[in-house]
């Protein structure tokens, strides 16, 4: 699986957007990206996964360059709730079953 | 519609004891993941099990730690003659047969073990 690079923290006044950008620049064709966070303490928590097409849904939004090489996970409206550690995967289309790597992802802070 | 069940939720022990930690996964899951998570860093994946199978367990360390998912009941991360390093959160994940995945793991809320 490709490698990711992402910011190790970001800042984001609530109820602004918060744009976390991920560098994927070695992916290939069939591989996916996926984002997760893990707000403090908890278990991790799948958000949201594109391949190439920018997708949408009621937790997030996921821009994919057109080249595939990075992408942007938007939340429209931050709150601080959505303050946690946010990772960028990415993940073979045929990996089938196999476990999920996490990096060291980027921290986003959610300042009232 | 219960989520990945993780029990106990804390649990302390002394050096040189047994830690037993239980996750039940997704009803329906067939495939169970476990990592650690050590205080201020990230997640490592340990091992990953089907039923009655281990898998992949190349995250796991060599001695003292052993894993089963067997056919009947929650899979079991076993961890023996526990040392302070062995201190960490656990988190247990699961996701369907291969037909169904669509690469989501479902996480439990981990089991935090404390070495004294």
């Amino acid at each position: 699986d490709a490698k990711t690079t992402q910011p190790p923290s970001m800042d984001c006044a609530e109820g602004r957007a918060a744009n976390l950008p991920c560098n994927h620049s070695t992916i290939s064709g069939n591989e996916y990206v996926y984002w997760y966070r893990q707000i403090h303490s908890q278990g991790p928590q799948y958000i949201i996964h594109g391949l190439k097409n920018n997708e949408t849904n009621e937790m997030a939004s996921l821009i994919i360059t057109e080249d595939r090489k990075s992408s942007t996970l938007i939340l429209p409206h931050a709150t601080l709730r959505d303050t946690a550690v946010y990772y960028c995967i990415v993940r073979g289309k045929n990996s089938g079953n196999t476990p999920l790597v996490f990096g060291k992802g980027t921290r986003l802070s959610v300042i009232a | 519609n219960a989520g990945v069940m993780q029990n106990p939720r804390h649990l302390v022990r002394r050096r040189g004891q047994e830690a037993r930690l239980r996750c039940s996964p997704v009803k329906g899951h067939s495939h169970v993941y476990w990592y650690r998570q050590l205080p201020e860093e990230g997640l490592k994946f340990m091992v990953y099990l089907q039923k009655e199978n281990i898998i992949d367990e190349s995250g796991m360390p060599k001695e003292r730690f052993s894993a089963e998912f067997p056919k009947e009941g929650p899979s079991i991360l076993r961890i023996q003659q526990v040392v302070r390093g062995d201190s960490a959160a656990y988190f247990c994940a699961s996701s369907p047969f291969r037909g169904q995945n669509t690469g989501e793991l479902f996480f439990g809320e981990g089991s935090r073990l404390t070495v004294l």
